[in-house]
């Protein structure tokens, strides 16, 4: 069964550091992985897309990795802001085109 | 620029009623998704449709149903609505060929 897995549920970091998410999906043949940011209550907001033939995105202080053979993606936060504070799910397409989402990563960043 | 729009943004219905959800692509955009997030859930696959055809469906019930029309706007029909129904369903747009998917703001369904 193809799974998507974020640990931790919840993060809280202070203000300015720089801080990692963790994605993590049972599949290796995946086809791309996409990064969403939600606010409560919220719409999806997406951040990155990396395809499967790539290792990274780069989108000002965020960074996404994609390691396939480890079935890892990790989102980079540099300077961490208050206005970061959201839930941050990934989602991996496995070449049938619908995402299948992590349980996501509750982030508060603390002033 | 032109975003994903859904109408309505919130929704309150009585158990065993029906509702129609609909949603507007970015213009050019030929694909269609749906998703259903639960409370404290992570979004969940329904049904998506590509050039007005079904192309995949996951864990969508039979009470559900959904269509993509000529200007490529899509609808989702839900009738004898439950309690657990209650959730905030999102359509996606995209286009063939590019891998991102383009999100809507989601409508809130609240089943009483």
């Amino acid at each position: 069964k193809q799974e998507v897995t974020q640990i931790p549920a919840a993060l809280s970091v202070p203000e300015g550091e720089n801080l990692v998410l963790n994605c993590s999906f049972t599949d290796s043949a995946i086809y791309n992985l996409q990064w969403f940011r939600q606010d409560p209550g919220k719409g999806l907001t997406s951040l990155l897309l990396i395809q499967s033939s790539q290792r990274e995105q780069t989108s000002g202080r965020l960074n996404a990795s994609l390691d396939k053979s480890s079935g890892r993606s990790t989102l980079y936060i540099a300077a961490s802001q208050p206005g970061d504070s959201a839930t941050y799910l990934c989602a991996a397409n496995f070449g049938n085109e619908k995402l299948t989402f992590g349980t996501g990563t509750r982030l508060t960043i603390i002033p | 620029a032109a975003g994903v729009i859904q109408s309505p943004r919130h929704l309150i219905k009585e158990k065993r009623e029906t509702a129609t959800l609909k949603c507007y692509p970015i213009p050019r955009h030929d694909t269609v998704y749906w998703y259903q997030q639960g409370p404290g859930q992570d979004p969940q696959f329904l049904i998506s449709f590509y050039e007005k055809m079904q192309s995949d469906k996951g864990s969508i019930p039979d009470r559900f149903s959904a269509q993509q029309f000529s200007d490529y706007h899509s609808e989702l029909n839900m009738s004898s609505l439950e309690l657990g129904d209650s959730a905030l369903y999102f359509c996606a747009g995209g286009l063939a060929g590019d891998d991102t998917q383009y999100f809507g703001p989601g409508t809130r369904l609240t089943v009483l």
